[in-house]
């Protein structure tokens, strides 16, 4: 099946710097990969998604970049606010509606 | 507004007990998910239900068991054989199977044992 690794686990940056979080998959047949941010306490909502036959997609603050071949993506936000503190997962979906998790990312923005 | 609601929020079990958390959705999706979540172990799939009076095993479906009599409603009971039941348990659906769309999530139960 599907295995999907996320790093780093946390992540501490200034308040106005840019955050990175990398995933990897293993099934090639994945081809749907959303992004999920959980606030203590809630359930995670969904903050961007890519599809296969893309390679980056912004929106905002917040961009996802795809590599299908390196079998990598990755979460990129930047002019990062306090507000932006939260855990952050990845996933991977082959379709069929199965996802497969990242671990999370507990990220941490410094005022 | 359409969403995800699960219930109670906070619930404890004693030992030998069974307990049942409920989800309900209004959005009209076909799938509907159980995940448990721990620290540090992300997000792991328990049952999974793609139609109504159907459902699948997950990655650790031992000591949980699920019905989806209704499309809306997909209740989890955690049984008296799931010896660690102490987690944070996600409800989530999705629209229909062959889409590739994300899945909405429930604010969660946090479940603890007396």
């Amino acid at each position: 099946g599907e295995n999907v690794e996320q790093h780093p686990s946390t992540l501490s940056v200034q308040e106005g710097d840019s955050a990175v979080i990398k995933c990897t998959y293993s099934d090639s047949a994945s081809n749907y990969f959303p992004w999920y941010k959980q606030e203590l306490g809630k359930g995670p909502q969904l903050i961007i998604d890519i599809r296969s036959n893309v390679g980056e997609k912004k929106d905002q603050r917040i961009a996802v970049t795809l590599n299908k071949t390196a079998k990598h993506f990755s979460l990129h936000i930047t002019e990062t606010q306090p507000e932006d503190s939260a855990v952050y997962f990845c996933a991977a979906s082959p379709g069929g509606n199965q996802f497969y998790f990242g671990t999370g990312t507990s990220l941490t923005v410094i005022p | 507004d359409g969403g995800i609601t699960q219930s109670p929020k906070y619930l404890f079990r004693k030992e030998g007990q069974n307990v049942t958390l409920s989800c309900e959705q209004n959005l009209n999706h076909d799938a509907m998910y159980w995940y448990r979540q721990d620290p540090g172990q992300g997000l792991r799939l328990i049952y999974y239900s793609q139609i109504v009076n159907d459902f699948q095993k997950g990655d650790i479906a031992e000591g949980y068991s699920v019905s989806r009599e209704k499309k809306e409603s997909f209740p989890l009971t955690v049984t008296s054989a799931q010896k660690n039941p102490t987690a944070f348990y996600l409800c989530a659906s999705s629209i229909k199977q062959g889409v590739d769309q994300p899945q909405h999530f429930g604010d969660g139960t946090r479940l603890s044992i007396l």
